[in-house]
This record gives structure tokens, C-alpha cells and sequence, in this order.
């Protein structure tokens, strides 16, 4: 099975500074990620696939990059609404695997 | 809009079954293959299983194989998850999740609030 790891654990940014979340998969999975956002008592809400690719009607402060083994999730412009705890998500390669997820706060 | 309702969940002994639901609608669910992914409370997310939009091909995660079965009903556009076997760590709030595609190899764009099971004596 492939293993996601994400860095760090938590954080907390001040309003308006960049936010950075790591992924790392054990093998490659080419650039088959998501990014999700789950805030407290609701589903999880996909803001990227294809590693890079933001979903309809996600805000521009949220970006994907990478390959590989390797991938960045940052909020550029860190708003209230932002406080949640984001996973990566492996879809390349049975069984599907997320990450252990990232909770970002304010500072 | 794209809506999907999850149903079933309940307190059940260990060692007993469940079948939780899924309605779907607003898109074509014919066109899309169904994931379940489950949470156990105050944990991440694991995924559970998916199934093709014509049923041609279902997957498990090892937790669950052979204890578990995915299968849809495209006439009734819902989408199940048969529970057997049932283990206390099974307890969790699971969701039903639409994929991108018809493909299995996509991102869930879309998920219901879920259902919460309880194993539990």
C-alpha cells in the first residue's frame, strides 16, 4: 500500500500569510492527488485534483503543485474561513490512501 | 445541484451486520463510479471501497475485504455498503463520496454528511 505522510502536524499563520502543507506518498503516484479541506462537523470538500487542478468555485488562495513522490498544498492569503484540517489523497494505485491530515489555525 | 444521502448507520453489536445506503442525485449516476470512506471519531480519513458506474469493478480496503460489499442500483440511484462481521473498530461516521469520473482513479468531488455506525456491546 502506498503511505501518505503530510507535514507538518498543525499550524497556525497569521491572517493574510501564506500557509504551506507537504505531502509525501512512499511511491510515485504521478499527479493523481487531492487536496481536501474538512472543517469541524462537516464532509470533507475537495479543493484540488490532479495535484494541481483547483475545483469549480475554489478560492484562488489555494494552490497544488508537485509530482511524483513530492506535493505542496498552500493557501496564499490565509482567511478565517481557512481554519480546518487539510488531507492529500492518493487515487493512483489500489487501495486508496489519505493522508493523516494537517489542521491549520491562527495565529 | 449534486446531493447524496447517506442512511443505516446505527448502534450494532459486534460480530452483527448493516447495510448503510446512499441516494444520489442531480447528475447522471450511471456515468460515475462511488466510493465509501469512513472516519472514526476525531480520527482522518480512511478509505473503504469503490465501484464502477457499471458495477464492473469493486474495491476494498484490506480492513474490510471479505467483510464487507459494495453494489449500486443504478435504477434507484443509490449506491450501498453491506456490513458484516462487524469489529469495534469499525465504528466510525462513513461517507458516501461521488467520484470525478467513471473511473475508480479519480478524486471524490462530491460527499454526503454521512452516517455514523457504532460497533459497540
Amino acid at each position: 500500500d502506498i503511505v501518505m505522510t503530510q507535514s507538518p502536524d498543525s499550524l497556525a499563520v497569521s491572517l493574510g500569510e501564506r500557509a504551506t502543507i507537504n505531502c509525501k506518498s512512499s511511491q510515485s503516484v504521478l499527479n493523481y492527488l487531492g487536496w481536501y479541506q474538512q472543517k469541524p462537523g462537516q464532509p470533507p470538500k475537495l479543493l484540488i485534483s490532479w495535484a494541481s487542478t483547483r475545483e469549480s468555485g475554489v478560492p484562488d488562495r489555494f494552490s497544488g503543485s508537485g509530482s511524483g513522490t513530492d506535493f505542496t498544498l498552500t493557501i496564499s492569503k490565509l482567511q478565517a474561513e481557512d481554519v480546518a484540517v487539510y488531507y492529500c489523497h492518493q487515487y493512483y494505485s489500489l487501495p486508496f490512501t489519505f493522508g493523516p491530515g494537517t489542521k491549520v489555525d491562527i495565529k | 445541484d449534486v446531493q447524496l444521502l447517506e442512511s443505516g448507520g446505527r448502534l450494532v453489536q459486534p460480530g452483527g451486520s448493516l447495510r448503510l445506503s446512499c441516494a444520489a442525485s442531480g447528475f447522471n449516476f450511471n456515468n460515475y463510479a462511488m466510493s465509501w470512506v469512513r472516519q472514526a471519531p476525531g480520527k482522518g480519513l480512511e478509505w473503504v471501497s469503490v465501484i464502477t458506474g457499471l458495477s464492473d469493478n469493486r474495491d476494498y480496503a484490506a480492513s474490510v475485504k471479505g467483510r464487507f460489499t459494495i453494489s449500486r442500483d443504478n435504477s434507484k440511484n443509490t449506491v450501498y455498503l453491506q456490513m458484516n462481521s462487524l469489529r469495534v473498530d469499525d465504528t466510525a461516521l462513513y461517507f458516501c463520496a461521488k467520484c470525478g469520473s467513471g473511473s475508480r482513479f479519480s478524486a471524490s468531488d462530491c460527499w454526503g454528511q454521512g452516517t455514523l455506525v457504532i460497533v459497540s456491546s
